[in-house]
């Protein structure tokens, strides 16, 4: 069974700044989402990557196949990017395994 | 128009009651699925449905049965309803299995079940 391990479980910055959100996970797999829980609840799906990096406006998200690693990166932060930021990993028959998620507070 | 809907959103009962929760999507989707998110905000997958076949069952108790009255449907019920239950229930869906093919799950609203 696969392993995700997300960094850091809580990250607080000030308004402009540059967020990274790791990802690890133990075994190979076939693809990697990053999700965006708001604070209402609701969960956005932002990206699935099977390889390589792929950008949405101020969200980057970057995979390394061979380390087992993913990034999510937010370019100039805003308040409303506040959020819980979730990996979830798709590898054998059972479905997606999902990280603790980052719990994101970003500061005016 | 909301693309994932569940219903209802909050949801308050007493152990041993029986109760569904609904959902509904209306993006085309072939596959839908059942996600429950305990207290710790830890979301695990319970079930999933694909061309009204279920395909994953994560040794989830079996007071839990999806019930899917056609590919736009996948509703959840759950009897003998136990403190335990207590938890937010996501229903999501995708073209083909957890978002194959490179394409996007979408995630409905969830529903807060609180037993008490």
């Amino acid at each position: 069974k696969n392993e995700v391990e997300q960094s850091p479980q809580n990250l607080t910055a000030q308004e402009g700044e540059f967020i990274t959100i790791n990802c690890s996970y133990s075994v190979g797999i076939s693809a990697l989402h990053w999700l965006q829980q708001h604070p209402g609840g609701g969960i956005v799906s932002l990206f699935m990557l099977s390889s390589g990096k792929k950008k949405h406006g101020r969200l980057i998200a970057t995979i390394n196949i061979q380390e087992k690693h993913s990034s999510l990166h937010i370019t100039a932060s805003h308040p409303r990017d506040s959020a819980v930021y979730i990996c979830a990993v798709r590898g054998g028959a059972d479905g997606l395994t999902f990280g603790k998620g980052t719990h994101l507070i970003i500061q005016p | 128009d909301t693309a994932v809907s569940q219903t209802p959103k909050y949801l308050v009962t007493q152990m041993g009651n029986d109760k569904s929760i609904k959902c509904e999507q209306n993006l085309g989707h072939d596959t839908m699925y059942w996600y429950k998110q305990d207290s710790k905000k830890f979301l695990k997958i319970m079930f999933s449905y694909n061309n009204k076949e279920l395909i994953i069952n994560e040794t989830v108790p079996n007071r839990f049965s999806p019930k899917s009255p056609d590919k736009a449907h996948l509703n959840l019920h759950i009897n003998s309803l136990e403190l335990g239950d207590s938890a937010v229930y996501f229903c999501a869906s995708s073209h083909g299995f957890q978002g194959l093919s490179g394409n996007t799950i979408y995630f409905g609203e969830g529903s807060w079940l609180t037993v008490v």
